[in-house]
């Protein structure tokens, strides 16, 4: 498996809370991916990174801001949680100098009461 | 941007029958077309991709095709076996951007 955790791996909250998922990466790939997947929806991109400091928007963005500051670590932060939002969290990674494969961590488990 | 649209959400075949499942996209820009496999409780993982300028790749009882003029692209999966019960998961993307986009999803059953 590439060397991609995530923490934490299961999480539990109240609405309106701050919830910041870490996302760490040893293989120095260029692109990082925040994925979620629910029932029926499939896996949704929230926001993907080409670099460091560079991000940009995917299909569910709403509510969830993202920051890479370092190659090897991409931060999904919910700024005040939602029932909407508990959901499983993937983070992924690819390429070294273009994307291709992704390479998926194991999942945090989100929960908002 | 992109979409992309898979059928069925669910497919039930017989062992050693063959399960075929269809994708559409909407971004005729889109070059990068991969498959991935989930199973339960587990991540998804990459069983074939193939990229725009080749219309059919087959990896032993997979294989993919590609229409790029009608947008849309298939998985075939022949003799299928009980361990081929998982969530199959298409995408689309742009190999440029990296964005990658998925499909639903659909649950394959195969019946001992």
């Amino acid at each position: 498996d590439a060397g991609i955790t995530q923490s934490p791996r299961h999480k539990v909250t109240e609405t309106g809370t701050p919830v910041t998922l870490r996302c760490h990466q040893t293989e120095n790939h260029r692109y990082m991916y925040w994925y979620r997947q629910d029932p029926g929806h499939g896996l949704r991109l929230i926001h993907y990174s080409y670099g460091v400091k560079d991000t940009d928007k995917g299909e569910v963005s709403d509510g969830y801001s993202v920051s890479r500051s370092k190659t090897e670590d991409f931060l999904l932060t919910l700024e005040s949680a939602t029932s909407s939002q508990t959901s499983v969290y993937f983070c992924a990674i690819s390429g070294t100098t273009g994307p291709g494969e992704l390479f998926f961590g194991e999942g945090s488990r989100l929960t908002v009461l | 941007g992109e979409n992309v649209e898979q059928h069925p959400s669910t497919l039930s075949v017989q062992e050693g029958d063959s399960a075929v499942i269809k994708c559409t996209y909407s971004d005729s820009a889109s070059n990068y077309f991969p498959w991935y496999k989930q199973e339960l409780g587990k991540r998804p993982q990459l069983i074939i991709d193939i990229r725009s300028n080749v219309g059919e790749k087959k990896d032993q009882r997979i294989a993919v095709t590609l229409n790029k003029t009608a947008k849309h692209f298939s998985l075939h999966i022949t003799e299928t076996q009980p361990e081929d019960s998982a969530v199959y998961f298409c995408a689309a993307s742009m190999s440029n951007t990296g964005k990658l986009i998925f499909g639903q999803g659909t649950t394959l059953q195969v019946k001992p």
